[in-house]
């Protein structure tokens, strides 16, 4: 079942915060989270495993609800490079193959 | 760089014909990953190898095959093609097949069918 992308598309003004959310209507073994640039390859940001687990790198940062139903990735005081396109993975049972979400665009402006 | 490696970067053929797609994995993956992502759309899991054996299978067409060789080496062959097929082709190969794997994407092969 393919995971739920909020929103779609989102405009910062460098510096500026986001939020893009990820949603599934059953729980989850894992979300996977992968960030593409125009025309390139999805580059792996972080993988969540544990219900209320939060992890991150730098200023991007993700978390695991309890329920395991929805994963938010955070980007603080973002950089013109973070603009791309996000997508979360989601694997229902361990072992299982990724379903990625439709993806949120990101443009970061100066 | 991911260290995986497809080839060709780009394939401009008409309908009905047949294409080979290539894909290395990064040293030491045994896993690898079909995806195929149409204009400004998601990615669409198409097949994974694991050490030469097929492990799942998604949304892949009975026109499209794939395999893994003894090298670890992956080809996908889109045959009959048609204009609906023109996408962006990703490999992506990981360690194993755990839920703690990451997957490393390739930079893709571009098929245009015209």
């Amino acid at each position: 079942q393919q995971p739920v992308q909020s929103p779609q598309a989102v405009i910062l003004r460098e510096g500026e915060d986001a939020v893009i959310n990820c949603s599934s209507s059953k729980a989850l073994y894992s979300v996977h989270w992968y960030r593409q640039k125009h025309g390139e390859a999805p580059v792996f940001l972080m993988i969540l495993l544990k219900g209320g687990e939060q992890k991150g790198h730098d200023k991007i940062s993700a978390s695991f609800n309890e329920k395991k139903q929805q994963s938010s990735l955070y980007l603080t005081a973002s950089q013109l490079s973070y603009s791309g396109t996000y997508f979360c993975g989601t694997e229902e049972t361990s072992g299982s193959r990724l379903t990625f979400g439709e993806g949120t665009q990101l443009t970061v402006n100066p | 760089d991911s260290g995986v490696t497809q080839t060709p970067k780009h394939l401009i053929t008409a309908t009905g014909q047949r294409v080979t797609l290539r894909c290395s994995p990064r040293s030491g993956d045994l896993s690898v990953y079909w995806y195929q992502q149409s204009l400004d759309q998601g990615l669409q899991f198409l097949i994974q190898y694991y050490n030469g054996e097929e492990r799942a299978k998604g949304n892949i067409l009975e026109r499209f095959s794939a395999q893994q060789f003894p090298d670890l080496h992956s080809e996908l062959n889109l045959s009959s093609l048609e204009l609906g097929d023109s996408a962006l082709y990703f490999c992506a190969s990981s360690v194993s097949w755990g839920s703690n794997q990451p997957q490393h994407f390739g930079d893709g092969t571009r098929l245009s069918i015209l």
